[in-house]
């Protein structure tokens, strides 16, 4: 299995632009997660979803939209970047919230 | 809100010492606790988890102990390596299994390994 995968690494982006981070999972995991991890700081949780057709949001999902068509894939769209949204994103997959597997995280930079 | 904390940000320890690492949480209705290990530049890595109705458990190295009248949790690390060197995050769950289930992390503790 690859685990959880995200696409891309790293992105640089101009304030008002928009992008899609990608997210896709081969474990057959119901639940998945997006987090953003400031520099020095924990991870917060963006937004989240229990199974296909279904999300919620998490503790910051101001500017952020996501959708979950397929168990697999869980992208996270960031409509009309600004500099607070500089971080490092990363996706997480789990089995009804139990031992929670991360992918490596998306670098982005908006200026 | 609810929220998951740590007492110390750093804590530096002597290459063979045991580490202890510390976490208070304050939603009493969260069912379960993880401890995760964040290396330099990678994603959080699960090191061991914990119930609520489990006081102790034991993994290769790592003990996590479980005070839920004071709700604390902390993270024993068995003669620490320089591998070991890394920011650990504990994180809790309320609702474990419930589709309103979600993971809170805390704001981690670096640990750093002296020779």
């Amino acid at each position: 299995n690859a685990g959880v995968t995200q696409t891309p690494k790293f992105r640089i982006l101009k304030i008002g632009q928009s992008m899609t981070l990608q997210c896709a999972q081969d474990m057959n995991h119901n639940y998945m997660y997006w987090y953003r991890q400031d520099p020095g700081m924990g991870l917060k949780l963006i937004y989240y979803s229990v199974g296909a057709g279904i999300t919620d949001k998490g503790e910051v999902p101001n500017g952020y939209n996501v959708s979950r068509s397929t168990t697999e894939d869980f992208p996270l769209r960031l409509e009309l970047a600004a500099p607070s949204q500089t971080s490092v994103y990363f996706c997480a997959s789990s089995i009804w919230g139990q031992d929670v597997h991360f992918g490596p995280g998306t670098r982005l930079t908006v200026t | 809100g609810e929220s998951v904390g740590l007492h110390l940000p750093t804590l530096s320890v002597q290459e063979g010492d045991n580490s202890i690492i510390n976490c208070a949480y304050s939603n009493s209705a969260s069912d379960y606790f993880i401890w995760y290990k964040q290396e330099s530049g990678k994603g959080p890595q699960f090191i061991i988890d914990i119930r609520s109705n489990m006081d102790k458990r034991q993994g290769q190295r790592v003990t996590v102990l479980l005070n839920k009248t004071v709700k604390h949790l902390s993270l024993q690390i068995a003669a620490t390596q320089p591998g070991d060197s890394a920011v650990y995050f504990c994180a809790e769950i309320e609702g474990l299994g419930s589709s309103a289930s979600k993971i809170i992390f805390g704001s981690g503790t670096r640990l750093s390994i002296r020779p």
